[in-house]
């Protein structure tokens, strides 16, 4: 079985700091990892990811991963936080089998002026 | 067009009416899902159709009844909801069979408050 366990419930920061959302995986097989955004009352937006190809994965809006698989971890970073990124951030893996995609439980992060 | 559009995007309903859902795509995805999110909580699948056939039902209760009636579409039937079924029902589309990578595309969704 795989699970996603997203380590904060909530993250606050100031505009123009870093920005760390956590994730750790488990996963019986090499994993495909994704990190959506969900903004108020808004879908999900696929922000980046991982299908084993390089470690440190870019994505949209300064966004970026690094896949650790010593750690079975996916972390989230972004060197200056900008208002726009106050959202709901959930951490995701896909199973191919099954077509499933199993959420973490969710990052709410503020940004504060 | 890389867009799923879903409508209404607010409906409120009684528990004895007859509503429906629909959702719209045309980035020739072969596979469409529909997800029921409350709030405060991360998506939970209801049902995946896979070059239109129904593929996964997630044990969803029969007052949900969904239908694909071409690769573009994707309808929720919904009737006699009870109030705890209120909640953000978010459509999505990807490619299908082996070209499925997991990337999904979602609608915004459509807000449903059942009284």
């Amino acid at each position: 079985a795989q699970s996603v366990t997203q380590l904060d419930s909530h993250v606050s920061v100031s505009e123009g700091t870093p920005v760390l959302l956590r994730c750790n995986y488990s996963s019986s097989y090499s994993p495909s990892l994704f990190w959506y955004v969900q903004h108020p009352n808004k879908g999900l937006q696929l922000l980046l990811k991982y299908t084993s190809a390089a470690t440190l994965v870019k994505g949209i809006n300064g966004f970026e991963a690094e896949f650790k698989k010593s750690e079975t971890s996916f972390h989230l970073t972004k060197p200056s936080a900008h208002m726009s990124d106050a959202a709901e951030y959930f951490c995701v893996v896909w199973k191919a089998a099954g077509n499933k995609l199993t959420f973490g439980g969710g990052t709410r992060v503020l940004v504060k002026p | 067009d890389t867009e799923v559009t879903q409508t209404p995007k607010h409906l409120v309903m009684g528990m004895t009416n007859k509503k429906s859902l629909k959702c719209e795509q045309h980035m020739g995805h072969r596979a469409m899902y529909w997800y029921k999110q409350k709030a405060k909580k991360p998506p939970e699948l209801m049902f995946v159709y896979s070059y239109e056939k129904l593929s996964i039902n997630e044990s969803v209760p029969s007052r949900f009844s969904p239908e694909c009636p071409n690769s573009s579409l994707l309808n929720l039937h919904l009737h006699a909801l009870q109030p705890e079924d209120s909640a953000l029902y978010l459509c999505a589309s990807s490619q299908a069979g082996i070209r499925n990578t997991g990337e999904l595309f979602f609608g915004e969704g459509s807000r449903l408050t059942v009284l």
